[in-house]
Order: structure tokens, then sequence, then C-alpha cells
């Protein structure tokens, strides 16, 4: 069973500053998926990548295959984007099961 | 075009009840998997279904049971509530299955008391 770990678990940043979360996973997969949780429970989906990086707006998702780690970064941080980061891989035995990480909560002030 | 949308938002239920929640894929979308996220905690997948079959579950007992429609829609329905079936319950669509980008809906908050 695939087992994924993050970091931070909390982080706490001033509006603007360069953020960074962290994942690791034990075993080898297909791709990886980034996602952002906001309180009230609402789950969208930011990235799904396999290899090198991908960037949307002001977020940017790295993998490295070979090491099992991928980070997600955010750029001059706002607080509206203050919520739960998750990031989540595939079971061994399967791709539709999806096993999540615990979360990062990231919490921007102004 | 509409995003996954579930019903009803919010629901109490007393314990020993049954419960069906209910998931509308987005239009062009096979495949519907079920989460169930208790507060603190990760989202634990339950189910997946894709063209109408059961595809995966995970490790829940036989209270929870699902199903597809025609229509690729599906309902998540528990037995005999216990107080720790208390979770978000979280739909999410995908275009088949596999690898696919999964898209969320907003969830069913289910208080069991």
């Amino acid at each position: 069973k695939n087992e994924v770990e993050q970091s931070p678990q909390n982080l706490t940043a001033q509006e603007g500053e360069f953020i960074t979360i962290n994942c690791s996973y034990s075993v080898g997969i297909s791709a990886l998926h980034w996602l952002q949780q906001h309180p009230g429970g609402g789950i969208v989906s930011l990235f799904m990548l396999s290899s090198g990086k991908k960037k949307h707006g002001r977020l940017i998702a790295t993998i490295n295959i070979q090491e099992k780690h991928s980070s997600l970064h955010i750029t001059a941080s706002h607080p509206r984007d203050s919520a739960v980061y998750i990031c989540a891989v595939p079971a061994t035995d399967s791709n539709y099961q999806l096993i999540w990480g615990a979360g990062t909560k990231l919490i921007i002030k102004p | 075009d509409a995003g996954v949308t579930q019903s009803p938002t919010h629901l109490i239920k007393t314990r020993g009840q049954q419960v069906t929640l209910r998931c509308s894929p987005i239009s062009g979308h096979k495949s519907v998997s079920w989460y169930q996220q208790v507060l603190g905690q990760g989202p634990q997948f339950i189910f997946q279904y894709y063209e109408k079959e059961e595809r995966g579950r995970g490790n829940f007992p036989d209270r929870f049971s699902a199903r597809q429609f025609p229509n690729y829609s599906s309902e998540l329905n528990v037995n005999a509530l216990l107080l720790g079936d208390s979770a978000l319950y979280l739909c999410a669509s995908m275009i088949g299955t596999g690898m696919y980008e999964q898209y969320f809906g907003p969830g069913t908050r289910l208080t069991v008391t």
C-alpha cells in the first residue's frame, strides 16, 4: 500500500511570501494529484502530474519520480490562498483509488 | 456546464437509521467515486463506479452500498447508521477509469446523533 507524507502539517506566513509544501510517497506511481480544500469542505483539483513541472497562475507543482517527492509552490501568497492543501497518489493496486496525505493547513496573514 | 452536484447539502440522522446521498457527475463523465472525510482527517475512498458497474471498493463495511444509474448519476446508501459515520461525504467525477483528473462536488455533511 502506498504511504503519503506531507510537510509541514501547518504553515502560517505573511502575504507575499513564497510558500512550499512537500509530499513524499513510498511506492512508484503513474501520477500525483494536488488538491485544495477550503473551510466548509469543497475540494478543488489543482494539478495532476506525472513528471517535471506544471504551472497555473501563482501555483507551481513539481515532481521527482525517482526520489518519490513532489512540491507545491505558491508565489506572492495572498490571504485567499488560505486553505488545506492535499497531495494524493493512486493505491499500488489501482489507479482510481487515491491515497491521500494528511494535508497542510496554510494560513496567509495580510 | 454545471459541475458535480450533490444532495442534500446537510443531513442529520439518528443512530440506526438509513441514509441515501446523491451525486450527479459532470456531463460526459462516466465515472463516479465516493469518499468519506471525517473531521480532521483526509478523505477515505469508499467506492468507484464506471458505466453502472462497481470498479473498486475501499475498506468499508457492507452497511455502505452504492449504485450508478444509466445517466451516470450515483447514490450512496448507508444502513444502520453509527455515530462514527458522521462525516463529509464527497463525490468525484471523472471521464473514465484510470488516472484522470477528479472533479469534486461540494459534499454532503452527515451528522449522526
